[in-house]
């Protein structure tokens, strides 16, 4: 079956630009989560889905990033005024609960010049 | 705040060699541990995990005991074969789940015939 899936695969902006990253989760997953990975680091939480709400935002760096996922479905990753330390791979995982393993999309590579 | 610390690499290795792959933890309360996997072109994958003192995760050959005493989670497998070449992550999970894990920085392991 279809894991998930996280369009663009890469992304390259200006700085001060804002960009959207995607993430279709495995279809019937109620939980979503968002991570960042910077070269040469391990995976960094940063948001939550249990639903439409986010459950938990205190990942988030600062007030320019923001997701939604307003049907309980796809998300949105949203960051505003980019900036050059915002270049990283951008990671989508998606599960059936918090207690279920988590199934990761092979992530969005952005990169901010 | 938790941590992992995970053994750095790259770490090469001979087909049929033993492996270790060290991680310890700082935690507070009763976090669940996990490795996770990511083979070349692949997005991250739960290879295996241990939810309480004692614990032992395995799976393909893998195997991973969760020691308090010691607050490790150290990776084994008896024999390595080619296609175990990887990047391998020491994660922990508080709360019992996965809702918002910490990831150590990761070991590349590659494995030669």
């Amino acid at each position: 079956g279809a894991g998930v899936s996280q369009t663009p695969s890469n992304k390259v902006t200006e700085k001060g630009k804002y960009v959207e990253l995607r993430c279709d989760p495995i279809s019937g997953h109620t939980a979503l989560y968002w991570y960042r990975q910077s070269l040469g680091q391990g995976p960094e939480f940063l948001i939550y889905f249990q639903g439409t709400g986010a459950a938990d935002d205190s990942g988030l760096p600062n007030d320019r990033f923001f997701a939604v996922r307003p049907e309980g479905s796809v998300s949105t990753l949203k960051i505003q005024r980019t900036e050059r330390g915002d270049s990283a791979v951008y990671l989508c995982a998606s599960s059936l609960g918090t207690s279920f393993p988590l199934h990761f999309g092979n992530g969005t590579r952005l990169t901010v010049t | 705040g938790d941590s992992v610390t995970q053994m750095e690499g790259p770490v090469t290795l001979s087909e049929e060699a033993f492996l270790t792959i060290n991680c310890t933890y700082t935690a507070t309360g009763y976090p669940s541990l996990f490795w996770y996997v990511q083979y070349p072109g692949e997005g991250l994958q739960l290879l295996l995990k241990a939810t309480k003192a004692d614990d032992k995760g395995s799976n393909k050959g893998f195997e991973a005991t969760y020691r308090k005493e010691t607050t490790s989670f150290h990776l084994e497998k008896g024999s390595v074969q080619v296609s175990d070449s990887a990047v391998y992550f020491c994660a922990l999970g508080a709360n019992f789940g996965n809702e918002k894990l910490t990831f150590g920085t990761g070991t590349r392991l590659t494995i030669i015939p």
